[in-house]
């Protein structure tokens, strides 16, 4: 079970978008639709962002969006902010329930 | 509101046991629609499944971890536990609890919704 690869770092300007991609395998990502994503500040616990590909919890800014396609899921930011500097995280559940983490990106805002 | 808190010895030696409990308040360990789980994050690295279980004894874990994991759960108190035997100094990390969302066939872990702040535990003599 390899970890999901993610670009080691991504940066932005203020009000820009980025987008963070999450490749795994036929047998994780691309497998159903369990991919998810958190945001983690420094010395804090990971947020959930994102689940199921693309639907957002409660209370996260509708300036993030998921999607998938194959066995690659990516996680835009629209509109950065300064807040939205920190180091995010991808993860896919597979069929067997066993569950991989990405990487990790760190977001730089410029 | 749902909280998570992690306890347990922060510095365990070699080859001993790393024991850690999760209370959860705000929620019920004996949820059925929900599992609980552990993540670990070495320092300066990424996150890592250690593994998942339900208050009824399934249990799923990392397949890199598996032999030497145990996870449980005491309903009366509310709380689920990690053992990890064996240790050595790669075992070093913070480790969180969390709370598992399943997917709508309530079959398929699906994402990890709630999480305690972590507890660093070091694995030295």
């Amino acid at each position: 079970q390899s970890a999901l690869t993610q670009p080691a770092s991504v940066s932005g300007s203020p009000g820009q978008s980025i987008t963070i991609s999450c490749t795994g395998t036929s047998s994780d990502v691309a497998d159903y639709n369990f991919v998810s994503w958190y945001q983690q500040h420094p010395g804090k616990a990971p947020k959930l962002m994102i689940y199921e590909v693309s639907y957002r919890p409660s209370g996260v800014s509708n300036r993030f969006s998921g999607s998938k396609s194959g066995n690659t899921a990516s996680l835009t930011i629209s509109g950065l902010q300064s807040e939205d500097e920190a180091d995010y995280y991808c993860s896919s559940c597979t069929s067997s329930n066993t569950c991989v983490f990405g990487s990790g990106t760190k977001v730089t805002i410029l | 509101q749902l909280q998570l808190q992690e306890s347990g010895p922060g510095l365990v030696k070699p080859s001993e046991t790393l024991s850690l409990t999760c209370t959860v308040s705000g929620d019920s360990v004996s949820t059925s629609s929900l599992y609980w789980g552990w993540i670990r994050q070495p320092p300066g690295k990424g996150l890592e499944w250690i593994g998942s279980m339900h208050y009824t004894g399934t249990t799923y874990y990392n397949p890199s971890l598996k032999s030497r994991v145990t996870i449980s759960v005491d309903t009366s108190r509310n709380q689920f536990s990690l053992k990890l035997n064996s240790v050595t100094a790669t075992d070093t990390a913070v480790y969180f609890c969390a709370r598992v969302r399943l997917g709508a066939s309530r079959s398929r872990l699906n994402c990890f919704d709630y999480w305690g702040q972590g507890t660093l535990v070091t694995v030295s003599s």
